[in-house]
């Protein structure tokens, strides 16, 4: 059972690099979504997906784009790499449109800018 | 005012002992309440779903009061399994995102 799936586990980038952070579901769910964990500040949202082809921005989502051309996948780019990016990504999916509250995690990007 | 609070802690508590975890929401018109777990360098995992009635689930009981806008979880006979952070999460409604607390640290002592 693959459930929500990440890569890469670990990266290091330097200032200006671009990168792009994979995230998959195989449960046909229609809601993803983005989060960054910082310490003592929660997850927050970046952005998010309720269906192939529908995307919105969350609470923080500057520096980052994504797009969502199949149900299964949900990519996470970083346009220009900046020290303030450093932090864990999780991507999350849920089987409806938000109104369950129970989202599946992916295990996590952890991800450090030079 | 933070749409959903809680006391980061961290709540340091023996074995054996009960803890309580408060959050309260500003928005009114939510919807869904949940509680999710946190271990240490691990995603988030659904706890449970908090229901009006108030709900159990062996140790675990959670409660909504929806006028003072706050939910509860308890947790009896306390385990060091049990150290984690906890996640208060409310859904405010239609398609809008989840809305997730900052956590609340647990550390269940020997």
């Amino acid at each position: 059972n693959a459930g929500v799936t990440q890569t890469p586990k670990f990266q290091v980038l330097k200032t200006g690099q671009s990168m792009t952070l994979q995230c998959a579901q195989d449960m046909n769910h229609e809601y993803m979504s983005w989060y960054r964990q910082d310490p003592g500040m929660g997850l927050r949202l970046i952005h998010y997906s309720v269906g192939a082809g529908i995307t919105d921005q969350g609470e923080v989502p500057n520096g980052y784009n994504v797009s969502r051309s199949t149900t299964e996948d949900f990519p996470l780019r970083l346009l220009s790499a900046a020290p303030s990016q450093t932090s864990v990504y999780f991507c999350a999916s849920n089987p409806r449109t938000g109104n369950t509250g129970e989202l599946f995690f992916g295990e996590g990007s952890r991800l450090t800018v030079l | 005012r933070k749409e959903v609070e809680q006391d980061p802690g961290p709540f340091n508590v023996p074995e054996g002992a009960t803890v309580a975890f408060n959050c309260t929401y500003s928005n009114s018109a939510s919807q869904s309440f949940f509680w999710y777990r946190q271990d240490c360098r691990k995603e988030p995992k659904l706890l449970m779903s908090v229901y009006s009635s108030g709900n159990e689930d062996g140790r675990f009981t959670a409660q909504l009061n929806r006028a003072s806008q706050y939910i509860s979880l308890l947790i009896r006979d306390s385990k060091l399994s049990d150290s984690a952070t906890y996640l208060c999460v409310v859904f405010p409604s239609g398609n809008t995102p989840l809305v997730f607390g900052k956590g609340t640290r647990l550390s269940v002592i020997a």
